[in-house]
């Protein structure tokens, strides 16, 4: 079985720019959840998409969205990017109730310059 | 809002030995579950143990352990005939079983772990 795929592995954007990273689940999962990595605030909870809905949503700014399509395929988009926004971007996947495990995928380094 | 900390940044241990990760967590929940994940430079967090916090029983998988004091809030990962695959950074998580908030893991800061040959 296929695990978590993110896309790209590595990104460098400049500030004012915007960015798109890419999350495919491991087959028959309908959960997504994404995080931020930071050397200072560690990891982060962005926001969690189950079928195509957003069901749950971490403290950060509306420059960051996501969304899910009817493959389960997550994308996230940071808008007017900023140099706080550098990070190692995670995201897991589950089959979406409290008893399954979630499996991550190897991240998407974002460096903004 | 539920908390998780992780007060020790770096511990090392022999090849062979036993170490262990201390974690301690903070909720008004009274079920919940605990996780350790663990973190080797190629960045993928891989769950290395769980914990139902209504089970009075201590998860155990192969050579990882954990000590579950759901009264002291603590949850501590016991490694134990420590391999140089070891070497990784280790974070605990917490995560509600309420609906609505059951699919966010709250992490703790992390430790870094060393295996000396």
């Amino acid at each position: 079985k296929a695990g978590v795929t993110q896309t790209p592995r590595y990104l460098i954007k400049t500030r004012g720019q915007q960015v798109t990273l890419s999350c495919s689940p491991i087959s028959g999962h309908r959960s997504v959840s994404w995080y931020q990595q930071t050397p200072g605030q560690g990891l982060q909870f962005l926001f969690e998409y189950f079928s195509e809905t957003q069901r749950n949503k971490g403290n950060f700014p509306g420059r960051f969205s996501g969304r899910q399509f009817s493959n389960s395929r997550s994308e996230m988009n940071v808008s007017t990017l900023e140099l706080g926004d550098s990070a190692l971007y995670l995201c897991a996947s589950s089959y979406g109730t409290v008893e399954n495990e979630a499996f991550f995928g190897q991240g998407t380094r974002l460096t903004v310059v | 809002a539920q908390t998780v900390t992780q007060s020790q940044p770096e511990m090392s241990v022999q090849e062979a030995e036993t170490v262990t990760l201390s974690c301690t967590y903070d909720t008004s929940e009274s079920d919940y579950y605990l996780f350790w994940y663990k973190q080797p430079p190629s960045r993928q967090m891989i769950l290395v143990i769980r914990q139902e916090a209504y089970k009075q029983q201590n998860a155990t998988e192969n050579r990882f352990s954990v000590n579950f004091q759901k009264a002291a809030k603590s949850f501590s990962l016991k490694i134990s005939d420590s391999q140089l695959g070891d070497a990784a950074m280790y974070f605990c998580a917490y995560r509600s079983v309420v609906t609505g908030a059951n699919s966010k893991l709250t992490f703790g800061k992390g430790i870094t772990l060393s295996v000396r040959p």
